[in-house]
């Protein structure tokens, strides 16, 4: 995969919004930026996926720089329910091995 | 759907002992994977699998076996259970047109 980079920790005000940060300056053209996170205990999740264009769903938007070497995760409004380590993954090839480092554990205070 | 079931939930072994785990999955996918997640870490795949009937090593694939003889199971199996061992056990699925991996609750699993 493709090197990633994200923070360590970040905290977030309930309500507001949670910009979460990704590095990834060593994708090539045709690789995408997924998203995951994982809460307490639980298996991880997939949140998003994108690779030139802004996308949105219903959990969450992904920005994407114009060199593609940087995203943003955003969380418009957060809630104590969105406290979870967010991982930023950039899948390389066919057979596809990801890569899931430490991410970034994001807290939700009240 | 069930989406990816995971059995046991949790289990505790002596040191020695053998066990397996299995992972089955309802949405004919084509890929699995065994990860192993420990306190704090991120998750560091064991084995994963292709397709049926082929398997491959991951990143800490050592003090491990797999088998895949049914496109849907996929088992993790420890031979002689060692206190190392002791992790968080996620498995994961994914569709060929798709990077989008499907994770099953976790088996929790304590080697004393």
């Amino acid at each position: 995969d493709a090197k990633t980079t994200q923070p360590t920790s970040m905290d977030c005000a309930e309500g507001r919004a949670a910009n979460l940060p990704c590095n990834h300056s060593t994708i090539s053209g045709n690789e995408y930026v997924y998203w995951y996170r994982q809460i307490h205990s639980q298996g991880p999740q997939y949140i998003i996926h994108g690779l030139k264009n802004n996308e949105t769903n219903e959990m969450a938007s992904l920005i994407i720089t114009e060199d593609r070497k940087s995203s943003t995760l955003i969380l418009p409004h957060a809630t104590l329910r969105d406290t979870a380590v967010y991982y930023c993954i950039v899948p390389t090839g066919g057979s596809y091995i990801p890569t899931f480092g430490r991410g970034t554990s994001l807290i939700v205070h009240p | 759907n069930a989406g990816v079931t995971q059995t046991p939930k949790f289990r505790v072994l002596k040191t020695g002992q053998s066990m397996t785990l299995l992972c089955a999955q309802d949405m004919n996918h084509e890929y699995m994977y065994w990860y192993r997640q420990d306190p704090g870490m991120g998750l560091r795949l064991i084995h994963y699998s292709v397709g049926e009937g082929t398997t491959a090593k991951g990143e800490v694939p050592d003090g491990y076996n797999v088998s895949r003889l049914k496109k849907q199971n996929f088992l993790l199996g420890l031979e002689s259970a060692a206190p190392s061992q002791t992790s968080v056990y996620f498995c994961a699925s994914r569709g060929i047109f798709s990077y989008e991996q499907y994770f099953g609750p976790g088996t929790r699993l304590t080697v004393t």
